[in-house]
């Protein structure tokens, strides 16, 4: 099983659906990210947590939230998705304190906005 | 400016060749950088992570990092068919977020 996994792997949906996607992770990690990824602009950082209580704004937030369940669990919500919001999604984790910063990825998360 | 800046490619090397991508990056205090592999469809796995200024070196790979000109590569030495696959450079910004560059894409002719 992966360490990191994501649901729902492929998802289409329409103009102003909410839409919730979750991580979670056997790691044991305490940093969770969520990045976008879109043709030709590589990875973005939407939001991050460096634990439980700890959620912060990443490059491109507008439109998302988060939520942090466990140290084990991180959602991504789209409250009202928009077609521009089409986009693969990646969950990651990496270690705190003195790890080396490697970002360990989810296989992804493909949402089709229509 | 991006913080972290790649040439989009496609960077194409016949088999066997010396395949040389580059990276540059904007804040000057980052410590730390990542190459990260990614096949398409796939997700991205990391290949090297570079602390230090100079090279090192990891089977065929060898990423190097100049500070002072804030810029890192990545060269693969003897590039194989399976390389073909965009390249990822990373780096923290604010010293802990990882942003990443838009990638190149490599392709190994055989």
């Amino acid at each position: 099983d992966a360490d990191v996994t994501q649901t729902p792997r492929n998802r289409i949906t329409k103009t102003g659906k909410r839409i919730m996607l979750e991580c979670s992770q056997t790691k044991g990690h305490d940093r969770m990210y969520w990045y976008r990824q879109d043709p030709g602009l590589g990875l973005r950082l939407i939001y991050y947590s460096f634990d439980v209580k700890d959620i912060n704004k990443g490059e491109i937030s507008d439109g998302y939230s988060v939520s942090r369940q466990a140290q084990a669990k991180f959602s991504l919500s789209l409250e009202s998705a928009i077609p521009n919001q089409t986009a693969l999604y990646f969950c990651a984790t990496s270690e705190g304190g003195q790890g080396t910063g490697e970002l360990f990825f989810g296989e992804g998360s493909r949402l089709t906005v229509l | 400016q991006k913080e972290v800046e790649q040439n989009s490619g496609p960077l194409s090397v016949p088999e066997g060749a010396i395949a040389s991508l580059n990276c540059t990056y904007s804040d000057r205090g980052s410590q730390s950088f990542f190459w990260y592999r990614q096949y398409s469809g796939k997700s991205p796995e990391l290949i090297m992570f570079i602390y230090s200024n100079g090279d090192k070196e990891d089977g065929r790979f060898t990423a190097q990092l100049n500070k002072a000109s804030q810029y890192v590569s990545l060269l693969i030495r003897d590039s194989q068919p399976s390389d073909s696959a965009t390249y990822l450079c990373a780096g923290p910004h604010d010293g802990y977020k990882l942003i990443f560059g838009s990638g190149t894409r490599l392709l190994v002719r055989p």
